[in-house]
């Protein structure tokens, strides 16, 4: 069966410093795959998806950035957080329309 | 415009009631529909996704998609309190998914 691992479950960062956050599929090949932003009380932003490998689509111009350097890692960076980045973000994988799958997501706090 | 607007409630019922969630979608190209639940502080978990239109059953929860007038509802029979959470509506178009803001539902024993 298929499992998707996302970590760090939680961190708290200061304004200013890097940030990384990965994600790993496993039980599928050649997923698409997604990162989407909750704020608190609010609906799923999405911030970036994948078809492939070193594809990467960016859908909100931000100081974020994605990467997918094998075929079920999608990591999801930033060279200096704001405070406007805290929030749940969540990490998905599809091979079907219709069927999106989500990692446990996390939570960060720019303090 | 949104691809997809939701009802934001909340929504509280009494055990046993019938709940009925909806939304609207924009694009009258959509074909793929989906109802997540998600629990505090975790990640959305699918419930059921329909194609075009139509209804889908799945033990207590029907999805009904009408796409004469883009609106898309899940009904929840028997409503149990482990039902209480927050719903989301998403649709589905060229390799990407958007969501409703979700609709908080309260079931009270």
């Amino acid at each position: 069966s298929q499992t998707i691992h996302q970590w760090p479950a939680t961190l708290v960062q200061p304004v200013g410093s890097p940030l990384s956050l990965e994600c790993t599929v496993e039980g599928t090949s050649n997923p698409n795959l997604y990162w989407y932003r909750q704020a608190a009380g609010r609906g799923l932003q999405l911030l970036f998806y994948s078809v492939g490998i070193g594809q990467i689509s960016s859908e909100v111009p931000q100081n974020l950035s994605a990467s997918r350097p094998q075929d079920r890692q999608f990591i999801l960076s930033s060279k200096k957080l704001l405070l406007s980045d805290s929030g749940f973000y969540l990490c998905a994988w599809s091979v079907n329309p219709g069927e999106l799958f989500f990692g446990e997501g996390s939570r960060l706090t720019v303090l | 415009q949104k691809e997809v607007e939701q009802d934001p409630g909340p929504l509280s019922v009494p055990e046993g009631a019938i709940v009925s969630l909806n939304c609207t979608y924009s694009n009258s190209a959509f074909q793929y529909f989906m109802w997540y639940r998600q629990y505090s502080r975790k990640g959305p978990e699918l419930l059921m996704y329909t194609y075009s239109s139509g209804n889908k059953e799945d033990g207590r929860f029907t999805a009904q998609v009408d796409k004469s007038s883009k609106y898309i509802s899940l009904f929840i029979r028997d409503s149990q309190p482990s039902d209480s959470a927050t719903y989301l509506c998403a649709v589905y178009n060229f390799n990407k998914f958007y969501f409703g803001s979700g609709t908080k539902l309260n079931v009270k024993p």
